[in-house]
């Protein structure tokens, strides 16, 4: 069974770090297009960052950029976002995708002081 | 940037109803747009992909048509299970605001 169970969520305070994990289970992310997705509550989804399928690029929306990092670890099957200078409005709930076809359940992440 | 539009943003229907939403891309995506249905305090859950690829599992109600820059998802005849959120989604980028269906 494929799953893609992602952690690291949890409360924090303006101007503080956290880092994401997405371990996956059933499929391997070589070759993968490898994505964050977020939603705030009561919002629609919003794409924060994607990782290429050989790694050699990474993208992001404009309002994460140069605070949020997207890497991989092909060897534990994990992907990572570090989240650096958070802000109240990046509180949301999380997802990892792989390509567009796998999502997780997704990890809250709440930015509060 | 591509921006990615949906309409309507609220769609009012009746179980058994032929059902359309209608999303645009500010440029052409060729065919890289899924769909997907959203219930609250669920994950999303995929529909179509490569604008009418029909996802594992996926009733084939459900249909997607499209590409260039203007993209269609049609649900020939609504079900009860049919009420939610949908979205449109460039690969691996930009989400549709969504188009929310519920019961007329």
């Amino acid at each position: 069974e494929v799953q893609l169970v992602e952690s690291g969520g949890g409360l924090v305070q303006p101007g503080g770090s956290l880092r994401l994990s997405c371990v996956g289970s059933g499929i391997t992310f070589s070759n993968s297009w490898m994505t964050w997705v977020r939603q705030a509550p009561g919002k629609g989804l919003e794409w924060v960052a994607t990782m290429k399928h050989d790694g050699t690029e990474t993208s992001y929306v404009d309002s994460v950029k140069g605070r949020f990092t997207i890497s991989r670890d092909i060897a534990k099957n994990s992907l990572y976002l570090q989240m650096n200078s958070l802000r109240v409005d990046d509180t949301a709930v999380y997802y990892c995708a792989r390509d567009v076809l796998y999502w997780g359940q997704g990890t809250l992440v709440t930015v509060s002081s | 940037d591509i921006q990615m539009t949906q309409s309507p943003s609220t769609l009012s229907a009746s179980v058994g109803d032929r059902v359309t939403i209608t999303c645009r891309a500010s440029q052409s995506i060729s065919t890289w747009l899924a769909w997907y249905q959203q219930k609250p305090g669920k994950a999303p859950k995929l529909l179509i992909y490569k604008a009418s690829l029909l996802g594992s599992g996926v009733p084939p109600r459900f249909s997607g048509s499209g590409s260039g820059t203007e993209f269609t998802l049609t649900i020939s005849s609504l079900q009860p299970d049919d009420f939610a959120t949908y979205y449109c989604h460039q690969h691996n980028s930009y989400f549709g605001p969504g188009t929310k269906v519920d019961l007329k």
